[in-house]
């Protein structure tokens, strides 16, 4: 099964705003709000930041957003911090034998 | 706050089963879906497959002639097995603990390196 679409990196300077988009299809990110936002650093095990589309995790960080516009979901960190510095996948629910689909992963660069 | 912790053989043969087991600590195994993901060194991730407390296991179609994911309840711990393995199964294997139906995982393992190697 073909991987949600992400750009294969981003970039940023500190305190910036940067956005990360995940295109599907209508049979996963246009069709359910399922959509999940991970942040892995190196060596360590992916962390839920965004669940539901545009839900955070109890605790997390405000500058970490979500949101939804037809097959294409987007994370928004605003005020980049060096330590956001990680690769982000996102994953969604999605209406098939595989139920749950993966992005490529995006690596996000602090400048 | 749950804590997942995994075990299992690092290092398979081709044609041999990897077998990993994960002990959930400090929450209830009820009400969720307990689930492997796997990561190729530099790759992204994919979903192997899951069980819920009460229901059936459901398996990615890519895998499911070739995986096993079981539970034992009376000891919070669920396990993978993956036979017949390959050296395209070489990755980072990761349990985790997922919200139903909205497949979100708010808590991991620490990952299990298995490397398939004659």
């Amino acid at each position: 099964q073909s991987a949600l679409t992400q750009p294969a990196s981003v970039s940023g300077s500190p305190g910036q705003s940067i956005t990360i988009s995940c295109t599907g299809t209508s049979s996963d990110v246009g069709g359910y709000n399922y959509v999940s936002w991970y942040q892995q650093h190196p060596g360590k095990a992916p962390k839920l930041m965004i669940y539901e589309v545009s839900r955070r995790p109890s605790g997390l960080s405000f500058r970490f957003s979500g949101s939804k516009s037809g097959n294409t979901a987007s994370l928004t960190i605003a005020g980049l911090q060096a330590e956001d510095e990680a690769d982000y996948y996102c994953s969604s629910y999605r209406s098939s034998s595989t139920p749950l689909l993966f992005g490529g992963g995006t690596k996000l660069t602090v400048l | 706050q749950v804590q997942l912790q995994q075990w299992g053989a690092g290092l398979l043969k081709p044609s041999e089963t990897l077998s990993l087991t994960c002990s959930v600590y400090g929450g209830s195994f009820s009400g969720y879906s307990w689930t492997w993901i796997r990561q190729p060194p530099g790759k992204g991730l994919e979903w192997i497959g899951e069980i819920s407390h009460r229901g059936s296991p459901n398996y990615n179609p890519s895998l499911k002639s070739r995986v096993t994911i079981s539970k034992d309840m009376s000891k919070n711990q669920f396990s993978l097995k993956l036979s017949s393995v390959t050296a395209a199964d070489t990755a980072l294997y990761y349990c985790a603990r997922g919200g139903s139906p909205a497949y979100w995982f708010d808590s991991w393992g620490q990952g299990t390196l298995v490397t398939v190697s004659s």
